[in-house]
């Protein structure tokens, strides 16, 4: 099946700090790539869809001059949480589409842990 | 917004019984997916549902696409303790331009006691 990896797995950053996650469809091209987050014992929350080569399109509430997004490539998409606060700690998880009418795969997550 | 209701939010259970969760929604969904999410990992697809009425099997997972679209559920047969996780129903409903944005339950704790 196809494969999303992420990187890195987890990370622990100082407050105020900057911190880009890497999301990667291995053996697949995807138009789109989304960004969620998930605190613990919670659902996954949408935080934003990308379609490579456009502008992100951010959720209700999600800053996005906070969380930057770049999809530059079809298999490649970032995200970059700026100036981090210890509320931004969080699991952080992207999924790709490979076409349109099948489900998205998810990366493994990573862990952000701000100090 | 749209919202799931999952049920029950967790589950303790002897390994070899049979486990059934739901989810329902107040909108019509046009695919319904169950996801199970290990401890510090991503969810994995169990199943997808693309039509109303559907039923499908993975291995001992059957699931079932409500007739009218605004519920799913979810068994497991004869449970064993790597079934320990948390499963997620997921519906997607198609609205233009919205490039397959899924909306997520609140999930299930499934505990498999030996």
């Amino acid at each position: 099946g196809a494969v999303v990896s992420q990187h890195p797995s987890w990370v622990i950053c100082k407050s105020g700090t900057s911190v880009k996650i890497e999301c990667r469809s291995l053996d697949f091209q995807a138009t789109t790539m989304f960004w969620y987050r998930q605190f613990p014992k919670q659902s996954l929350m949408l935080m934003a869809t990308s379609n490579e080569g456009s502008k992100a399109t951010y959720e209700q509430g999600v800053e996005k001059d906070k969380f930057l997004i770049n999809h530059a490539s079809l298999t490649l998409s970032t995200l970059t949480v700026t100036s981090a606060h210890p509320e931004d700690s969080s699991f952080y998880i992207c999924s790709a589409r490979e076409f349109d009418g099948r489900p998205p795969y998810f990366g493994p997550g990573t862990r952000l842990t701000v100090t | 917004g749209q919202q799931l209701n999952q049920s029950p939010q967790s589950m303790f259970i002897q390994e070899g019984e049979d486990v059934s969760m739901n989810c329902t929604s107040s909108s019509i969904f046009n695919t319904w997916l169950w996801y199970k999410q290990d401890p510090g990992e991503g969810p994995v697809l169990l199943i997808a549902l693309y039509k109303a009425g559907e039923l499908t099997s993975n291995g001992r997972l059957t699931a079932q696409f409500g007739i009218t679209r605004k519920d799913s559920f979810l068994n497991i047969s004869a449970s064993i303790p790597s079934d320990v996780g948390i499963y997620f129903c997921a519906g997607r409903s198609r609205i233009r331009g919205s490039n397959y944005k899924l909306t997520f339950g609140k999930g299930t704790l499934l505990t498999v006691n030996p």
